[in-house]
């Protein structure tokens, strides 16, 4: 157990509507990564929040949005969605914020995301 | 751009050891090296990093060259539990972790 909590695990939506993904981090990590992962696909960087605030941006599209709370969990909205859109989305968590050293890094279990 | 190159697939009999290697020609002298791996579709698992010396945890070795352009992540005694996607990591300055696409290693019986 990583102590990063995504939920839900799988989700079942259609074309053209909108989810919200849940991350909890760690105790204690102020950074929040979020990650998407296509069938036999790679680990996508989406987006990075620190302490609430976006720290870097990956090739995230603009109908995904993501955001910090000041409780540190983070949300992974995506709207619109499209069958291509299908995908496990991780969200990691560290204490540190530079990229220097970033630290161990954190991940939940994901969450799939099936796109009918 | 990838800053790691690692080969995309190795295999390794049980109980022999991986060794799973990883260019990283262009690190800067403060960057770290970190792996990780990722068991089928699983979260990502955290393995060890360094950044000028060897390394030894209870998962794995972590050697790196004197030029640090290059390092081996050694498991001593692969088991088929360690089958898995393997992947070396440099963080960038700007906060970025970029996964690459990573060595699948498979351990056979």
């Amino acid at each position: 157990d990583s102590g990063v909590t995504q939920t839900p695990k799988h989700l079942i939506t259609a074309t053209g509507q909108r989810v919200t993904l849940r991350c909890s981090p760690r105790s204690g990590d102020l950074s929040v990564y979020w990650y998407q992962q296509s069938l036999d696909q790679g680990l996508q960087f989406l987006i990075q929040y620190y302490n609430g605030e976006e720290r870097a941006k990956g090739n995230i599209l603009e109908r995904f949005s993501a955001q910090q709370f000041p409780d540190l969990h983070s949300e992974l909205n995506l709207s619109s969605l499209e069958l291509g859109d299908s995908a496990l989305y991780f969200c990691a968590s560290s204490v540190a914020r530079t990229g220097i050293d970033t630290g161990e890094l954190f991940f939940g279990e994901g969450s799939r995301l099936t796109v009918l | 751009d990838a800053k790691t190159t690692q080969p995309p697939s190795m295999d390794c009999a049980e109980g022999r050891a991986a060794n799973l290697p990883c260019n990283h020609s262009t690190i800067s002298g403060n960057e770290y090296v970190y792996w990780y791996r990722q068991i089928h579709s699983q979260g990502p698992q955290y393995i060890i990093h360094g950044l000028k010396n060897n390394e030894t945890n209870e998962m794995a070795s972590l050697i790196i060259t004197e030029d640090r352009k290059s390092s081996t992540l050694i498991l001593p005694h692969a088991t088929l539990r360690d089958t898995a996607v393997y992947y070396c990591i440099l963080p960038y300055n700007t906060d970025k972790l970029i996964f690459g696409t990573g060595t699948r290693l498979q351990v056979f019986p």
